[in-house]
């Protein structure tokens, strides 16, 4: 069955660490994979796009990296700050059909 | 301000009720969407719209009724739910319903049933 599994449903680290995020899929074959971050009681907002040809992507703090043969996502946050947390989804194509989503990681930093 | 408007923010209704959700974008997007998000479950696609036409419906039950009078607008009809339709629903946008298109979400409409 397809799945889409996200490290643990809450990840707590240091201010000022890097903070890693791993999304792991089953019987996908995305051409993308996008990452949201969602604060409580928000909508999720875009971050970065990454397509299956590309090894990384960033934007500011942000990396993304994209392994299709791991079937792996990674997702950090470097110099991680306590405005950093929320949750982050991750979400990839349905055989270009719509993006699934998974189910989300909640990370605190912590002061 | 993400460019789609979601009404109410909050809604409390019977399970006898008709109520309505109601969502506006103003990006000049083609493509609309709903979401259902409850606690403890990722984010379930209910319904694309794409130029103002239903494309997909991921087998939501009839008590759930979409309406897409233009692209701009979106509106969810809700009548007789269930205490467990209570959630969060997303409204969202895209350029196109071309993968790879970043989606943007509203705030959301909380849901209880009661």
């Amino acid at each position: 069955s397809q799945k889409i599994e996200q490290n643990s449903e809450a990840l707590n680290i240091q201010e000022g660490k890097t903070a890693t995020l791993t999304c792991n899929y089953t019987n996908y074959s995305p051409a993308y994979l996008q990452w949201y971050r969602q604060d409580p009681g928000r909508g999720p907002v875009f971050l970065l796009l990454i397509r299956e040809n590309e090894k990384e992507k960033r934007k500011e703090r942000l990396k993304v990296t994209f392994d299709t043969t791991l079937k792996q996502s990674l997702f950090h946050i470097t110099a991680s700050q306590p405005a950093d947390s929320a949750t982050y989804l991750c979400a990839l194509d349905n055989y270009g059909q719509n993006f699934v989503f998974g189910p989300g990681t909640r990370l605190s930093v912590l002061p | 301000e993400t460019g789609v408007t979601q009404t109410p923010r909050h809604l409390v209704m019977g399970m006898t009720n008709k109520k309505s959700l109601k969502c506006e974008q103003h990006l000049g997007h083609n493509a609309m969407y709903w979401y259902k998000q409850s606690a403890k479950k990722p984010l379930e696609l209910m319904f694309v719209y794409s130029l103002e036409e239903r494309v997909e419906n991921n087998s939501v039950p009839s008590r759930f009724s979409p309406e897409c009078p233009n692209s701009s607008h979106l509106f969810l009809h809700l009548h007789t739910l269930q205490p467990e339709d209570s959630a969060l629903y997303l409204c969202a946008s895209s350029q196109d319903k071309i993968v790879g298109n970043t989606i943007y979400f509203g705030e959301g409409s909380w849901l209880t049933v009661v």
